[in-house]
């Protein structure tokens, strides 16, 4: 089956802090993955996504590879601001169907 | 832009109230879901549509039931609200096609009392 795990939380860095929250799938054929945030009291907003294999999703400063061999899609940041405080959420779609498959979250705290 | 508007962001009902939650999507987008949200659970899904009048179950589909008569509507009911349901009700659309990516709705936080 699909499935996606997700490093658990919570996360707390100082601001400029390197970011790295891990994430790795199970899919039975070639999915497409995303990684999405929420701020408090919203609801989710795509973030970045990939959509084969060694493609690399990039957006306001995050970045994630797809990387087919070791299954997984880690989202990082090389210097994380306080405006990142957020749950982060990995998620796959299977390439066969329309169900999204949503880790459980990863929540950030920056502290300045 | 996409546009995912929900209903309330906030609801207060009691046990046994029938409860309508209402999501409308302006982008034509054929495929919608209902998810909630709890603390350390994540998002499970419990009905997606892929077309009008199309509903499919998802993971926790129990005490809830769906409507989609339009295609830029999907309702989620509550037949008979209890405190369990108390949740975050997350609304999202995506287009078919396995490169899109889902659109969410700012969600109703819905407490029953």
């Amino acid at each position: 089956g699909n499935s996606v795990t997700q490093m658990e939380g919570p996360v707390t860095l100082s601001e400029e802090a390197f970011l790295t929250i891990n994430c790795t799938y199970t899919a039975t054929g070639y999915p497409s993955l995303f990684w999405y945030v929420q701020y408090p009291g919203e609801g989710l907003q795509l973030l970045l996504k990939a959509t084969k294999a060694d493609d690399k999703g990039s957006n306001k400063g995050f970045e994630a590879t797809y990387r087919k061999e070791t299954t997984s899609f880690h989202l990082e940041k090389g210097s994380v601001q306080v405006s990142d405080s957020a749950v982060y959420f990995c998620a796959l779609r299977e390439n066969t169907g329309n169900q999204f498959y949503f880790g459980t979250g990863t929540s950030l705290t920056v502290i300045p | 832009d996409v546009k995912v508007t929900q209903s309330s962001r906030y609801l207060v009902k009691r046990t046994g109230e029938k409860v309508f939650l209402e999501c409308v999507q302006d982008m034509d987008h054929e495929n919608m879901f209902w998810y909630r949200q709890d603390p350390g659970l994540g998002l499970r899904l419990i009905y997606f549509s892929y077309d009008v009048k199309m509903k499919e179950k998802g993971d926790i589909p129990e005490g809830y039931s769906v409507s989609r008569e339009k295609k830029e509507r999907f309702s989620l009911i509550l037949e008979s609200a209890s405190t369990n349901q108390t949740s975050m009700y997350l609304c999202a659309s995506s287009l078919s096609g396995q490169n899109y990516e889902q659109y969410f709705g700012p969600g109703t936080r819905l407490t029953v009392t």
